[in-house]
């Protein structure tokens, strides 16, 4: 099956800063999202992007298909950005999707 | 709108009781899933159902059941639960077709003793 991996898995920022998360996958896919479980596990759609760029707010997101890769870029980031954020991959809109084992995001202020 | 409900938030069992972990949505979409949540090991399948009436099994389904009562229903059922299946449960629907994303509920925090 697919393999999905997230780099890094934990990322401390000062708020203000920005980052970048990465997120590599093992063979061609046709969905790809993006999510963030916020501190008390509730998970939230960031991005619904399987090539191609998004942008919502102060985040955006690069899908590189050719590549098998996807980036999330968090701008000024806040304290309530904290949180784990997750990439999932899947061959088709039909197939369920598999997840990566997320990137933790500490922002302190 | 609720978007998807489970229940219930949190259970405690003993080894070898059974549970239904119940999942609704009110979205009118047509594909559900049910993912564990275990620390380190991001979220992984359990079963899926693409539409009412059908149901596939996942990456982790030994140990599980699961029923799609209706369009808006999808259970979880553990017929005799072990210490291994002490996760957080959570399910998903997504409308499939076009750029549709997971709705996910709000997890149940389940603890095997």
């Amino acid at each position: 099956g697919i393999q999905v991996e997230q780099s890094p898995p934990d990322l401390i920022l000062q708020e203000g800063a920005n980052s970048t998360l990465r997120c590599n996958f093992s063979d061609s896919v046709n969905n790809l999202q993006w999510f963030h479980q916020n501190p008390w596990g509730q998970l939230i759609n960031l991005f619904y992007i399987p090539s191609g760029t998004k942008q919502n707010g102060r985040l955006s997101a690069t899908t590189v298909a050719t590549e098998r890769y996807s980036l999330l870029y968090i701008s000024s980031s806040q304290t309530t950005d904290s949180g784990v954020y997750f990439c999932a991959v899947g061959y088709s809109g039909n197939t369920p999707l598999v997840f990566g084992k997320g990137t933790r995001l500490s922002v302190i202020a | 709108n609720a978007g998807v409900t489970q229940t219930p938030k949190f259970q405690v069992l003993k080894t070898g009781q059974s549970m239904t972990l119940q999942c609704a949505q009110d979205m009118n979409h047509n594909s559900m899933y049910w993912y564990r949540q275990d620390p380190g090991m991001g979220l992984r399948l359990i079963y899926y159902s693409a539409s009412e009436g059908t149901t596939d099994k996942g990456e982790v389904p030994n140990g599980y059941n699961v029923s799609r009562l209706n369009k808006r229903e999808f259970s979880l059922r553990l017929e005799s639960a072990a210490p291994s299946q002490t996760s957080v449960y959570f399910c998903a629907s997504r409308l499939t077709g076009g750029e549709n994303g997971y709705t996910f509920g709000s997890g149940t925090r389940l603890t095997v003793v």
